[in-house]
């Protein structure tokens, strides 16, 4: 089993779509969880980190669930600008570890 | 807003040599970190560096591989023996006050071993 585990994608949607990723970690002793996304060719950024109670930022919501070992994140009006591909990120926290996903890559259309 | 800066954009080096990659982190930032990517490939995380000394290594980071921090900004990568196959790009990233905090990444060195 995977370390950190994507949807696969691609996901293609139209502008002004609500679209969701989810990702799934397999050590139960992980401690920091984010959203990264990143650009062709381009180094990770970060979108947001994940937190027990769900955060929001504008049109992003990431969700953390410990007990199923799942993270998920929303984005909602997406914009052309939103394409990328998004990375969930685990950190087991012990010596600075952060294990990325693969990855899901979002198309947003016109 | 402060960024991690990293030296060369792009260093194309012949199988057998050395290579030194460099970065200079965010100024107050205390942690340190070499990632590499692969082209098509996720993310890999090679090593942490703390206080001065290395907290974690991955695989991947063998005896080919090492890192420094040289004085109080500059923090590198030594890859002593290049190999096809270290082709990727390597990514310098820092945190501020623990291994917890979210990571800022350099723009990255493509490396290109012939």
């Amino acid at each position: 089993r995977k370390e950190v585990e994507q949807d696969p994608g691609p996901f293609n949607v139209p502008e002004g779509a609500t679209v969701a990723f989810n990702c799934t970690y397999s050590n139960s002793a992980s401690q920091s969880f984010f959203w990264y996304r990143q650009d062709c060719r381009k180094e990770p950024k970060l979108l947001m980190s994940v937190y027990s109670s769900g955060n929001e930022d504008g049109r992003f919501t990431a969700q953390l669930n410990r007990a199923s070992q799942y993270i998920s994140l929303l984005i909602r009006d997406s914009k052309l600008s939103d394409s990328a591909t998004y990375l969930c990120v685990v950190n087991v926290g012990n010596a600075g570890k952060s294990t990325f996903g693969d990855g899901t890559t979002l198309t947003v259309k016109p | 807003e402060p960024e991690v800066t990293q030296t060369p954009s792009h260093q194309v080096t012949q199988m057998g040599q050395e290579v030194i990659l460099r970065c200079v982190p965010i100024s107050n930032h205390l942690y340190f970190y070499w990632y590499r990517q692969i082209l098509g490939q996720k993310v890999e995380f090679l090593v942490s560096f703390y206080n001065n000394e290395i907290s974690e290594k991955s695989e991947i980071f063998d005896d080919q591989f090492s890192v420094e921090r040289p004085d109080g900004s500059n923090f590198t990568l030594k890859i002593r023996s290049t190999k096809l196959e270290d082709s990727a790009m390597y990514f310098c990233a820092s945190g501020d006050v623990s291994y917890n905090s979210p990571l800022h990444f350099g723009n990255g060195t493509r490396l290109t071993v012939t």
